[in-house]
Order: C-alpha cells, then sequence, then structure tokens
C-alpha cells in the first residue's frame, strides 16, 4: 500500500497570513501531485496539481510547490481567508488513489 | 450532470443488519472507489474498481463487499454491520486528463451502526 505523509495534522492561521501544508511520498513513479479540499459535510474536491517537470505552480492564492529530490510537495495558501478552513489531503495518484491523514486549516477572523 | 451520486445519504443500522450503499456516476469514467472518513483517520480505501466488471481490496475492506454492477454503477454492501463500521462512506469515481488522474467525490453517506 502506497504511503502519503503530510503535516501538520492542524494548523491555526490568521486572517491574511500564510498557511503551509507538506506531504511526503514513497513511489518516484507518480506523473502528478494534486491536493484536495473538503469542506464540513462534503466530499473533497481537486484544488490544484502540480506535474514533475516543474517545481511550482500558482492559481490565484494557492500554490504548489513540488521538490523532486527531497519527493516533498506543499501547499501555499497566501492571505488565507476564513473560507479557506477546511481540511486538505494530498493524495498518491495510483490506480489505487491513496489520500494522505489531512490536515485540518482554521483560519480566524 | 449530476456528477457521482450516492444513495442513502443518512442510515442508522443495528448491530448485524445489512444494507448496500448505492453509487452512480454519470461522467464516463471507468475507475470507481469506495472510502470511509473517520475523525483522525483521513480517507481510507475499502474497495476500488479500475474497470466494469473488475474489483481490488484496498486498505481496510474486511466487512465489505462491492458489486461493479456497470460502468456507471459501484455498491457497498455491509453484511453484517458491525459499530465499527460506523463513518462516513464516500463513492467517487475518476478519469486520467491533461492534468493527470483527477477523482471526483459523491456528497457521502452518514452511517451509524447502533
Amino acid at each position: 500500500q502506497q504511503q502519503v505523509k503530510q503535516s501538520p495534522q492542524s494548523l491555526i492561521v490568521q486572517k491574511g497570513g500564510i498557511s503551509i501544508i507538506n506531504c511526503a511520498y514513497e513511489n518516484t513513479a507518480f506523473d502528478y501531485f494534486p491536493w484536495y479540499q473538503q469542506f464540513p459535510g462534503k466530499g473533497p474536491a481537486l484544488l490544484i496539481a502540480i506535474r514533475p517537470d516543474v517545481s511550482e505552480k500558482k492559481e490565484g492564492r494557492f500554490t504548489i510547490s513540488f521538490n523532486k529530490s527531497a519527493k516533498q510537495f506543499s501547499l501555499h495558501i497566501m492571505d488565507s481567508q476564513p473560507g479557506d478552513s477546511a481540511t486538505y489531503f494530498c493524495a498518491a495518484p495510483a490506480e489505487n488513489f491513496v489520500f494522505g491523514p489531512g490536515t485540518r486549516l482554521s483560519v480566524l477572523p | 450532470n449530476a456528477g457521482v451520486t450516492q444513495t442513502p445519504k443518512f442510515q442508522v443500522l443495528k448491530t448485524g443488519q445489512s444494507m448496500t450503499l448505492q453509487c452512480a456516476q454519470d461522467m464516463n469514467h471507468n475507475s470507481m472507489y469506495w472510502y470511509r472518513q473517520d475523525p483522525g483517520m483521513g480517507l481510507r480505501l475499502i474497495y476500488y474498481s479500475a474497470s466494469e466488471g473488475t474489483t481490488d481490496k484496498g486498505e481496510v475492506p474486511n466487512g465489505y463487499n462491492v458489486s461493479r454492477l456497470n460502468k456507471r454503477e459501484f455498491s457497498l454492501r455491509l453484511e453484517s454491520a458491525a459499530p465499527s463500521q460506523t463513518s462516513v462512506y464516500f463513492c467517487a469515481s475518476s478519469v486520467t486528463g491533461d492534468s493527470g488522474n483527477t477523482i471526483y467525490f459523491g456528497e457521502g453517506s452518514w452511517l451509524t451502526v447502533v
């Protein structure tokens, strides 16, 4: 079973601050590294993803950074807002699609 | 376009009862999945189906059975429910495109076993 390690388990950030969530993976064969966002009472949904041939991808306030040599990728949320409060998952998009344990983000107003 | 639809949304079972969670997707995806989500445990894969007619065990398959009825439908059955199966269950389907393998989830089914 593919392992995906994620940290921190929970994160509290003031409005306007930067939220950083990290993910470490084992398998080097993946061609795609995604982050999913889940709001209470809803299913997770794709937030942003990156290919391993680039080191960074930015979509609005969300940036994903990839470090191939360290087998890590991270999610940065700039100017964090209370509406960003959710649980974030990284994933190993193999045939059996394994998710990390999740990071619960709370952005204080 | 409904995406991934799962029923029921809420269910209370007594220990030992059986039930089936239904799931259907209208996106013509080949792969489908069942996950359970428990507090502090993230999303754990129960079973998945890479294509119609095939199913494989995930991380936590014990106590469950699945059926890939056709390309659209993937059901999860609890033959003899136990309190440890109290959880939120998510059905999902996936497609591989320009952005890689993307998985789409249903809204979830809240199951309580008493």
